[in-house]
């Protein structure tokens, strides 16, 4: 089965860095995803880590550990339009499994 | 756009009603998902379907049934509604069975109000 946890709100002030942990159990685990989704809006696809480490994309970086079943979410130099929810998402048994999702809140 | 068409948009119906969720998935991907996102809850996995066998199944009501057809669209049929099933429901695709290194696209969704 699966099991992922994340926090459920998170705040920061524009311009600053957030750091999101998700933690999952995920049997037939094939990697861990990240996807933005604004509210009323269809999820978009932010991230993908299959191996352990740090995956770097612009101001959104992923970082995974299997051993540990841990990956975070690092979002820098916070906008305004960042504000959404982000979630974590684990790939295993031919589906993705998502967790209940961070709400982000960005403050000026 | 993301390539992945969902109809309708909007949804309202009368409880103990059926209604049927119409998907077109993204050109070249085979796998279709659907997923059920009610108020402040998280995407629940209904089911998955590959080149139109199902392959797998979540949390998904007997109440509920779908299908997909050999042009891949899908369908999501839900049949003697309840308040409950009052939510987004989304489609994604994929090439693969789970997404590869892009995940999946979803849909805008369809949003079921059942009154």
């Amino acid at each position: 089965g699966q099991n992922i946890d994340q926090p459920t709100e998170m705040t920061a002030t524009e311009g600053a860095i957030v750091q999101i942990n998700c933690t999952y159990q995920t049997s037939g685990f094939n990697g861990l995803f990240w996807y933005q989704q604004h509210a009323g809006e269809a999820p978009t696809f932010l991230s993908y880590n299959v191996l352990d480490g740090l995956e770097e994309k612009g101001r959104f970086s992923s970082f995974l550990s299997r051993s540990k079943g841990y990956s975070y979410l690092l979002l820098k130099e916070l906008q305004m339009k960042d504000s959404a929810s982000y979630l974590c998402a684990s790939g295993g048994d031919y589906k993705l499994s998502f967790g209940a999702g961070t709400t982000v809140t960005v403050r000026a | 756009d993301s390539g992945v068409t969902q109809t309708p948009k909007h949804l309202i119906t009368a409880t103990g009603q059926r209604v049927t969720l119409r998907c077109s998935p993204r050109s070249g991907d085979l796998s279709v998902y659907w997923y059920q996102q009610s108020l402040d809850q998280g995407l629940q996995f209904l089911i998955q379907y590959y080149n139109g066998e199902e392959r797998a199944k979540g949390n998904i009501l007997e109440r509920f049934s779908a299908q997909q057809f050999p042009d891949l669209h899908s369908e999501l049929n839900l049949s003697s509604l309840e308040l409950g099933d009052s939510a987004l429901y989304f489609c994604a695709s994929s090439v693969a069975g789970t997404g590869g290194s892009y995940g999946y696209t979803f849909g805008s969704g369809t949003r079921l109000t059942v009154v």
